[in-house]
């Protein structure tokens, strides 16, 4: 069974401290990728990756970065966070493009920024 | 662009009701479809997909028909239990190097 996990599920978090937000996963998946979570917006797409070192912007990149220097791990990066952060966060895998294939999420990282 | 359209809920029925959660999609193309379930503090998972036109899916009692001509993949289910309460989504796959579309999630609550 595919596998992702994320290093925290619950986190708390002060006005303009930088936060990571760490996922791995153990199926040599090529895609990764970083959403938010809110109630009545659904998934919004913060950034993926389809390679190590490569990036692409999703909907709504503003505000965050990330980074992918091993092909298991994808981290997300709070610079400076902010309390319009405080969202629920949920890594995913995606083996290819063809579409065969599903995404495999993490539990999901609860943020809230005071 | 491609788009999913998704009832809105919350969705409230009595154990043993029929389920259905309408989805609509627009896509160029010839995307797969597929429906994911969230269940209490849990990430999504796969519920079930069709990756072709007249495809049917199914998995734990519910089924989708992949509709090419509605363009809909509508989720149903005959007799649901108080443990199918969890948000479900519809999603779209355009088969493209590109990002997956999500529709905003339909909350279900099943009522013993």
């Amino acid at each position: 069974d595919v596998k992702v996990t994320q290093s925290s599920r619950y986190l708390v978090k002060r006005t303009g401290e930088k936060v990571f937000l760490e996922c791995v996963q153990d199926m040599d998946h090529e895609n990764m990728f970083w959403y938010r979570q809110d109630p009545g917006l659904g998934l919004r797409l913060i950034y993926f990756s389809y390679d190590v070192k490569m990036k692409e912007k999703g909907d709504i990149p503003e505000g965050y970065s990330v980074s992918r220097e091993k092909k298991e791990r994808f981290s997300l990066i709070l610079e400076s966070a902010s309390t319009n952060q405080t969202s629920m966060y949920l890594c995913a895998t995606l083996p290819g493009w063809q579409g065969v294939y599903e995404q495999y999420f993490g539990p999901g990282t609860r943020l809230t920024v005071t | 662009g491609d788009s999913v359209t998704q009832m809105e809920g919350p969705v409230t029925l009595s154990e043993e009701a029929f389920l259905t959660i309408n989805c609509t999609y627009t896509a160029t193309g010839y995307p797969s479809l597929f429906w994911y379930v969230q269940y209490p503090g849990e990430g999504l998972q796969l519920l079930l997909k069709a990756t072709k036109a007249d495809d049917k899916g199914s998995n734990k009692g519910f089924e989708a028909t992949y509709r090419k001509e509605t363009t809909s993949f509508h989720l149903e289910k005959g007799s649901v239990q108080v443990s199918d309460s969890a948000v479900y989504f519809c999603a779209l796959n355009g088969n493209r190097d590109d990002k997956i579309i999500f529709g905003k999630g339909t909350r279900l609550h099943i009522l013993p």
